[in-house]
């Protein structure tokens, strides 16, 4: 399975919206896809499981949605600090694999 | 709480072997696998593959599969990855990850990486 993130990188004002999306090559598992979170210099965090289950510690303003093989994240009400990498991860467990997307760059004017 | 120390920063000539080393503290090493994920410069996230600290089981990502080899040791609850036969496009920061326990299909602990260089 391979995703594809779009798009590549956004541009956004403080207070608007940011719809990430995340596509599939083929149906997986909404349990089973997650979105994390990457500053510069930083690990990645993770945001959200189960397509929109926020992890902890992850404020209201993120959530997901999707089924299928297309999945969305939104961030309302931007923040400055919420300039980052957003990658889609989906997973099999037979065997256990992980598989990330490339990424969009979410950055906040 | 969970912590997942790496070593350090390694640099490495075209063809050389890299062995880098993740020790867990904070909780049952032998109950979770260990996951590791690479990201060249600029780029985003490889997964590499997947080392069970249970039973040793591993899973590669295909694209390694001929050069990696993942391995734990229990009784200083650390993980290794051994990649070999390296290439310049190997240069990355190296992760190692363990996964949620309550969503074993995230990685929610991450260590603070290991930069590689690979360079003549």
């Amino acid at each position: 399975i391979v995703l594809t993130q779009s798009p590549g990188t956004v541009s956004l004002s403080p207070g608007e919206t940011a719809t990430l999306s995340c596509r599939a090559t083929q149906t997986i598992s909404s349990s089973y896809l997650a979105w994390y979170q990457q500053k510069p210099g930083q690990t990645p965090r993770l945001l959200l499981y189960a397509t929109s289950t926020r992890a902890t510690g992850i404020p209201d303003r993120f959530s997901g949605s999707g089924s299928g093989a297309d999945f969305t994240l939104t961030i309302s009400r931007l923040e400055p600090e919420d300039s980052a990498v957003y990658y889609c991860q989906q997973y099999d467990s037979s065997p256990p694999t992980y598989t990330f997307g490339p990424g969009t760059k979410l950055e906040i004017k | 709480q969970v912590h997942l120390e790496q070593s350090g920063p390694e640099v490495k000539k075209p063809g050389a072997s890299v062995k880098l080393s993740c020790k867990a503290s904070g909780y049952i090493f032998t109950n979770y696998a260990i996951s590791w994920v690479r990201q060249a410069p600029g780029q985003g996230l490889e997964w590499m593959g997947w080392n069970s600290a249970y039973n040793g089981n591993t899973n590669y990502e295909q694209k390694f599969q001929d050069r990696v080899t993942m391995t734990t040791d229990t009784s200083t609850n650390t993980a290794y990855m051994d990649l070999r036969s390296l290439k310049s496009d190997d240069t990355a920061v190296y992760y190692c990850a363990r996964q949620s326990f309550l969503v074993p299909s995230t990685l929610e602990y991450w260590g603070q990486g290991t930069v590689v260089t690979v360079s003549s």
